[in-house]
């Protein structure tokens, strides 16, 4: 199983282009999550779906949107980029014994 | 709303041991998280605890007391290897204006020789 995979792994911008960031998970995962890091900010929910079809919004959903057209793949887009994207964004689904979140590896964001 | 805090900074000697305190204030308690994430790499998943008491899985302890909102994370015989980023994240019910998982903004640990 390649668990959770992300694409691309980096990507430079100019402000207001537009792009999409790809999740996809091979564990048959109901529940998808896209977050920012930043330094000194922690991880911060953009949004989340729970099962395909549906989305919905976290903690910082303004500037992007998501679809879940599949169950085994979360998108995420910005529809006119801002350098206040500059972010590594990380992907996740929810899973196991416990519940926990399996990560992607990330995608490194720079607008300028 | 919801709130963990967590230091931003530790360090700790080589063989020694170190607790990680994280905590919260949060609404509709699900369950408490330890993930571990080195620099450049994704977080991976270290613990859970969803009632009070310690936790241990190898050299890695998780203890949670949710009447006081508090967890730490205790980790013994510290290798160069367990420097990381050490983050704390609180499963609520997502309801309106919450979300499913709030993240501290994590503890550097810096283990010296």
């Amino acid at each position: 199983n390649a668990g959770v995979t992300q694409t691309p792994k980096f990507r430079v911008l100019k402000t207001g282009q537009s792009m999409t960031l790809l999740c996809a998970q091979d564990m048959n995962h109901e529940y998808m999550y896209w977050y920012r890091q930043d330094p000194g900010m922690g991880l911060r929910l953009i949004h989340y779906s729970v099962g395909e079809g549906t989305t919905a919004k976290g903690e910082v959903p303004d500037g992007y949107n998501v679809s879940r057209l599949k169950k085994q793949n979360f998108l995420l887009g910005l529809e006119s980029a801002a350098p206040s994207q500059t972010s590594v964004y990380f992907c996740a689904s929810l899973g196991g014994q416990t519940y926990e979140q399996y990560f992607g590896p990330g995608t490194r964001l720079t607008v300028t | 709303g919801q709130n963990i805090d967590q230091p931003t900074e530790m360090t700790a000697t080589e063989g020694a041991i170190v607790q990680i305190n994280c905590t919260y204030q949060t609404s509709g308690f699900n369950g408490l998280f330890w993930y571990q994430q080195h620099a450049g790499e994704a977080p991976t998943f270290l613990s859970y605890n969803v009632l009070d008491g310690l936790e241990e899985k190898g050299r890695f302890s998780s203890f949670l007391s949710r009447s006081k909102g508090y967890s730490y994370l205790l980790l013994k015989e510290l290798q160069m290897k367990d420097s990381a980023s050490y983050l704390c994240a609180v499963r609520v019910w997502p309801t309106e204006g919450n979300t499913p998982l709030v993240f501290g903004k994590g503890t550097r640990l810096s283990v010296i020789a």
